[in-house]
C-alpha cells in the first residue's frame, strides 16, 4: 500500500522557517516525481513545488519562489520542504503528493500556522 | 499562474446528472492533456477521479467522467448519490507549473 507521511508542521513566527518533511513507503520512491500542495483553512488547493526523480530538476510557485526549497534524500525515501521567510499568507495544511502528470496519492498533510 | 475557473457550487438531486466545468488558458488547459481531478470530502486529503482529461484510475466509479474543448475542461458526474456531495478541483499541467482551479462544492439535494 502507497502511504506518503507529511511531518515538521507547526506554530511558527513571521520571518521564521520551518521544514516539511514527507517519507514515502509501499512504492519505488526514487522513480516518481514529488510535489507540494498546499491548503490554506476553509480555502481551496494551491500548488508548491515539485521536484524530479533525481533531484536535479525543480520548479516553484511563484508566491514562493526564492524562500521555499524542495529537495529529496532517495536514500532515505524522504521529501522535504524548507520554508524561510515565512509570512501569515503560508498559513496551510501542507500535501506531500506522487505523481507523473497527475497527483495519484497524497499523504494526509502537516499543519504550517504562520503568527505571532 | 492564475487559478483555474471553476463555478463556486453545483447542485443536484440524487440521480441526477451534474457537470462541473474548468476554464483555463492556452498555456495550460488548451496545450495540455494533462488536466486531472480531485475530490475531496471534509478535512480528508484530496482524491483523484480523473487523469489526462478523460482516464479513471482503477476503483473510481464509472459514474465519474472527464473531457476537454479548447481552453475548458469538464467533469461530469452521473446518477448523482449522496456520497458525491464534496469539493471537487480540477488541474492542469502548464509547463514547468501545475495550476489548480478554484474548486467546486457539489451539494446533493
Amino acid at each position: 500500500e502507497v502511504q506518503l507521511v507529511e511531518s515538521g508542521g507547526g506554530l511558527v513566527q513571521p520571518g521564521g522557517s520551518l521544514r516539511l518533511s514527507c517519507v514515502g513507503s509501499g512504492f519505488t520512491f526514487r522513480s516518481y516525481w514529488m510535489h507540494w500542495v498546499r491548503q490554506a483553512p476553509g480555502k481551496g488547493l494551491v500548488w508548491v513545488s515539485r521536484i524530479n526523480t533525481d533531484g536535479s530538476s525543480t520548479s516553484y510557485a511563484d508566491s514562493v519562489k526564492g524562500r521555499f526549497t524542495i529537495s529529496r534524500d532517495n536514500a532515505k525515501n524522504t521529501l522535504y520542504l524548507q520554508m524561510n521567510s515565512l509570512t501569515a499568507e503560508d498559513t496551510a495544511l501542507y500535501y506531500c503528493a506522487r505523481s507523473p502528470y497527475h497527483f495519484d496519492h497524497w499523504g494526509q498533510g502537516s499543519l504550517v500556522t504562520v503568527s505571532s | 499562474q492564475s487559478a483555474l475557473t471553476q463555478p463556486a457550487s453545483v447542485s443536484g438531486s440524487p440521480g441526477q446528472s451534474i457537470t462541473i466545468s474548468c476554464t483555463g488558458t492556452s498555456s495550460d488547459v488548451g496545450s495540455y492533456k494533462f488536466v486531472s481531478w480531485y475530490q475531496q470530502h471534509p478535512g480528508k486529503a484530496p482524491k483523484l477521479i480523473i487523469y489526462e482529461g478523460t482516464q479513471r484510475p482503477s476503483g473510481v466509479s464509472n459514474r465519474f467522467s472527464g473531457s476537454k474543448s479548447g481552453n475548458t475542461a469538464s467533469l461530469t458526474i452521473s446518477g448523482l448519490q449522496a456520497e458525491d456531495e464534496a469539493d471537487y478541483y480540477c488541474c492542469s499541467f502548464a509547463g514547468s507549473l501545475y495550476v489548480f482551479g478554484t474548486g467546486t462544492r457539489v451539494t446533493v439535494l
